[in-house]
């Protein structure tokens, strides 16, 4: 089965700074999609970043970047610029080609302090 | 992305009661999917439902506690049964984006506490 794994429960920033969020996972399929959600106090999950396997270079998204490292099966996400804004719980996942089950990790809680 | 909406945004349940949660997307989706949150937890993937067929139970989740409908292609319901204390939990549907590219979106969740 997958495993996802996000080593820091809670981090913070200061706002403007850059900040690095980690996540490893673990599967011994080639192809596969790797996602981070933000989920603020209003709960919604939201889409922050998305990266196919198969592609080599990172996905970015405006100040969200991540480095995929597939060998290392590393998986971290950059906030560059950070806002206020930014401060919610950020989720890694993991979902294979095909598949519907989305394998979470456990979360990062951030804050951005002013 | 789809536009998902979830009725209701909370509620307080007495347990032994059942609540059913409805879940409405602004344009037609194959497949539907349910998460669970417990409190401080991360998600855990419920059940699949596609249009027109029984939905798909992951392990540790059954129907008789969990009935899942999907009777067209932009609605959804989860009733959660008999509720416990344990049942407390956000509730969220998601949807897979229609271009082919693995991509879940999420409703709002429904913040379900059970006395």
């Amino acid at each position: 089965a997958q495993t996802v794994t996000q080593s820091q429960p809670e981090m913070s920033v200061q706002e403007a700074e850059t900040v690095t969020l980690s996540c490893t996972y673990d599967t011994s399929e080639n192809n596969y999609y790797l996602f981070w959600y933000k989920q603020p106090p209003s709960r919604q999950m939201i889409l922050v970043i998305r990266q196919e396997a198969y592609k080599q270079q990172n996905a970015t998204e405006n100040r969200f970047s991540v480095n995929f490292q597939k060998a290392a099966k590393s998986f971290s996400l950059k906030i560059s610029d950070s806002q206020l804004g930014d401060t919610a719980m950020y989720f890694c996942a993991f979902m294979n080609p095909g598949a519907n089950n989305l394998f979470f990790g456990t979360g990062t809680r951030l804050t951005v302090i002013p | 992305s789809a536009v998902i909406s979830q009725k209701p945004s909370r509620d307080i349940c007495q347990r032994g009661t059942s609540l059913t949660i409805q879940c409405q997307v602004d344009s037609q989706v194959t497949m539907m999917f349910w998460y669970r949150q417990q409190p401080g937890q991360s998600l855990t993937l419920i059940a699949t439902a596609n249009q027109g067929s029984e939905a798909t139970y992951e392990s540790g989740f059954v129907i008789d506690k969990f009935p899942i409908s999907r009777p067209n292609l932009t609605f959804s319901t989860l009733t959660v049964s008999n509720m416990s204390p344990e049942d407390s939990s956000i509730y969220l549907c998601s949807v897979e984006d229609g271009a082919g590219g693995e991509t879940q979106y999420f409703g709002p969740g429904t913040r379900l506490l059970v006395l």
